[in-house]
């Protein structure tokens, strides 16, 4: 059981190049997301699906898009990297909101 | 707007003694509180939970405590022992549990030998 999983682990782009962070669960859950990390900042949410076929915009949402393939895959997508979107991104999966999420292992990813 | 208050941002405490992190929420109609815990380098996990129903849920070692007139829960971590140092997160649902959890900005904890 894998659980969440997330590619890739660690990226490097230069500013105005465009890159899809892919995320697939197996647990059968009906709501993901997708949040950064930032130091001092906690986790933040960028985008959210509450189940297959919805998505919706969280707290920083800005310069990224999304797409809820099935009711195990959830993309993000940047489509013009910049320098501020440096950061540590986790995808998280849950039964609902209610409930616990599993998150993924991470994407370290860097812009210059 | 909507927003997880947490405090302290580092906790350091000798081993075997107790820690209590501190979380306040501005949405009384929350009603949904996690705590998650990550190691370095790895991903939060979720550790204790707790609903709005209920003023106090305990697993071993942890216990979570929630009171909805003061809006405000707080993780404690008793019998403190080296693997235990991590940064703690706690989360609510806020605004009626339209969105996902909005996270506390973390309380590194260090576990002094």
């Amino acid at each position: 059981n894998a659980g969440v999983t997330q590619t890739p682990k660690f990226q490097v782009l230069k500013t105005g190049q465009s890159m899809t962070l892919q995320c697939a669960q197996d647990m059968n859950h009906n709501s993901m997301y997708w949040y950064r990390q930032d130091p001092g900042m906690g986790l933040r949410l960028i985008y959210y699906s509450a189940s297959e076929g919805t998505t919706d915009k969280g707290e920083v949402p800005n310069g990224y898009n999304v797409s809820r393939l099935n009711k195990r895959e959830f993309s993000l997508r940047l489509e013009s990297a910049a320098p501020s979107q440096t950061s540590v991104y986790f995808c998280a999966s849950s039964v609902d909101h209610y409930y616990g999420y599993t998150f993924g292992s991470g994407t370290r990813l860097t812009v210059v | 707007g909507e927003n997880v208050e947490q405090h302290p941002s580092t906790l350091s405490v000798q081993e075997g003694d107790s820690a209590v992190i501190k979380c306040t929420y501005s949405d009384s109609a929350s009603n949904y509180f996690p705590w998650y815990k990550q190691e370095l380098g790895k991903r939060p996990q979720l550790i204790i939970d707790i609903r709005s129903n209920v003023g106090e849920k305990k697993d071993q070692r942890i216990a979570v405590t929630l009171n909805k007139t003061a809006k405000h829960f707080s993780l404690h971590i008793t019998e403190t022992q080296p693997e235990d140092s991590a940064v703690y997160f706690c989360a609510a649902l806020l605004g009626g549990g339209a969105d996902g959890l909005t996270f506390g900005k973390g309380t590194h904890l260090i576990i002094q030998p």
